[in-house]
């Protein structure tokens, strides 16, 4: 069974700063399977990025995934105060299995 | 628009049963797979079941719920269903139900919250 750690768990950054999450898989896995999701408080997550590096529709630019064997990274290159939850990675694995990371929350410094 | 609309959810017995219901409407349901995700309370992301285009056979489930929950729909009333038997305290959560394309999730209801309590 996969397994996915996302580091750090909390990041206080300040808004237009630049902001780098990790995930690591505790195997190699396929890069097409991998996204990141972005829930704000009391809100249903959202897609962010898929494939590692394909954004959603509607994601802005400054959102960009990257990474690939075991690990991967999303990228805020400036944020926003909007960009202010916590993010979770996932991996869609055979028979069907979808696990996620256990999130990294983003907060305002 | 793409709209997931969950229900269901409230408070039920250790033991007891409930049936969550996702209604789809703005695509064509029959084309795409979809699946349950679920969230305890402050915790993260749980995948729980999913479920093929078609129905049939290919249903998946989580082992923390496998033999417990059955994932179905209705493909002519755009309704995907979630029936949870034999319920415990963890599986206390808001219930999400979620478009699946590719093994990726691009759209989600609001979430609906089952809570076991006596």
């Amino acid at each position: 069974e996969i397994v996915l750690t996302q580091s750090p768990a909390t990041l206080s950054l300040s808004p237009g700063e630049r902001a780098t999450l990790s995930c690591r898989a505790s195997q190699t896995i396929s890069t097409t399977y991998v996204g990141w999701y972005q829930q704000r408080p009391g809100q249903a997550p959202r897609l962010l990025i898929y494939g590692v590096s394909s954004r959603a529709t509607g994601i802005p630019d400054r959102f960009s995934g990257s990474g690939s064997g075991t690990d991967f990274t999303l990228t805020i290159s400036r944020l926003e105060p909007e960009d202010f939850a916590v993010y979770y990675c996932q991996h869609f694995g055979g028979s069907p299995r979808h696990t996620f990371g256990q999130g990294t929350k983003l907060e305002i410094k | 628009e793409v709209q997931l609309l969950e229900s269901g959810g409230g408070l039920v017995q250790p033991g007891g049963s409930l049936r969550l219901s996702c209604a789809a409407s703005g695509f064509t349901f029959t084309d795409y797979a979809m699946t349950w995700v679920r969230q305890a309370p402050g915790k993260g992301l749980e995948w729980v079941s999913a479920i093929s285009f078609s129905g049939g056979n290919e249903r998946y489930y989580a082992d923390s719920v496998r033999g417990r929950f059955t994932i179905s729909r209705d493909n002519s009333r755009n309704t995907l269903y979630l029936q949870m038997d034999s319920l415990t305290a963890e599986d206390t959560a808001v219930y999400y139900c979620a478009r699946a394309t590719q093994g990726r999730f691009e759209w989600w209801g609001q979430g609906t919250l089952v809570t076991v309590s006596s």
